[in-house]
């Protein structure tokens, strides 16, 4: 049974480009979500994907944006990278109506 | 919204010596309860979770949490550690909304 998968494993970006980290989800999961973790934080809630709509939004700029495939995968864009957005990325798969989520092992993305 | 306090940031132990993890949440509604284990470099891992019914929660590998409604607390204790057990640990909460809010973490270094 396959776990949350993410790609790529480490990304370097240059400042004000864009870039697009891929999820794929836990076997028979339906729902994905994106989470920030900055060096030495907790992860922050980015936004939920169920159903290829946008569910729930955290506290992030209009440059973070997403999208789910009809298999479920999703996609995190961010565009105009500031040197702030250098973090790990996570994804987390759940089913529509549970509040347990699992994770994947995460993109690091290092903006320069 | 809801929010989660680890009131310790890094917390030193021998080899089987007790460990205790201390977490506070904030919430006007009915909370569920999570606690995720995070090594290095790598993603997050699902340790132990409250959801409803018995308040001590227990994990295959020896560690159990407390869901204190009154005390709003949700403490990760270890009777005996292993180095193995070297991490970080997130507490993290959700409500009906189901986007996880994470403590800060605490770091746990086992040491023979």
């Amino acid at each position: 049974d396959a776990g949350v998968t993410q790609s790529p494993t480490h990304l370097i970006k240059t400042r004000g480009q864009q870039v697009t980290l891929r999820c794929s989800p836990k076997s028979g999961h339906d729902t994905v979500s994106w989470y920030q973790q900055a060096l030495g934080q907790g992860p922050q809630f980015i936004f939920q994907y169920y159903e290829e709509e946008e569910r729930q939004r955290g506290n992030f700029p209009d440059r973070f944006s997403g999208h789910q495939f009809p298999n479920y995968s999703s996609e995190l864009n961010v565009n105009a990278l500031l040197l702030g957005d250098s973090a790990l990325y996570l994804c987390a798969s759940s089913l529509v109506g549970q509040s347990e989520q699992y994770f994947g092992p995460g993109t690091r993305l290092t903006v320069t | 919204a809801q929010s989660v306090t680890q009131l310790d940031s890094q917390v030193p132990v021998f080899e089987e010596a007790p460990v205790e993890l201390r977490c506070n949440y904030s919430s006007s509604v009915s909370v569920y309860l999570f606690w995720y284990v995070q090594y290095p470099n790598q993603g997050l891992q699902l340790l132990l979770k409250y959801l409803s019914g018995s308040t001590l929660v227990k994990s295959i590998n020896g560690f159990e949490a407390e869901f204190n409604k009154s005390q709003t607390s949700f403490h990760l204790r270890k009777p005996s550690v292993h180095i193995s057990d070297t991490a970080e640990y997130f507490c993290a909460v959700t409500t009906n909304d189901y986007k996880l809010s994470f403590g800060a973490g605490t770091t746990v270094t086992v040491r023979a």
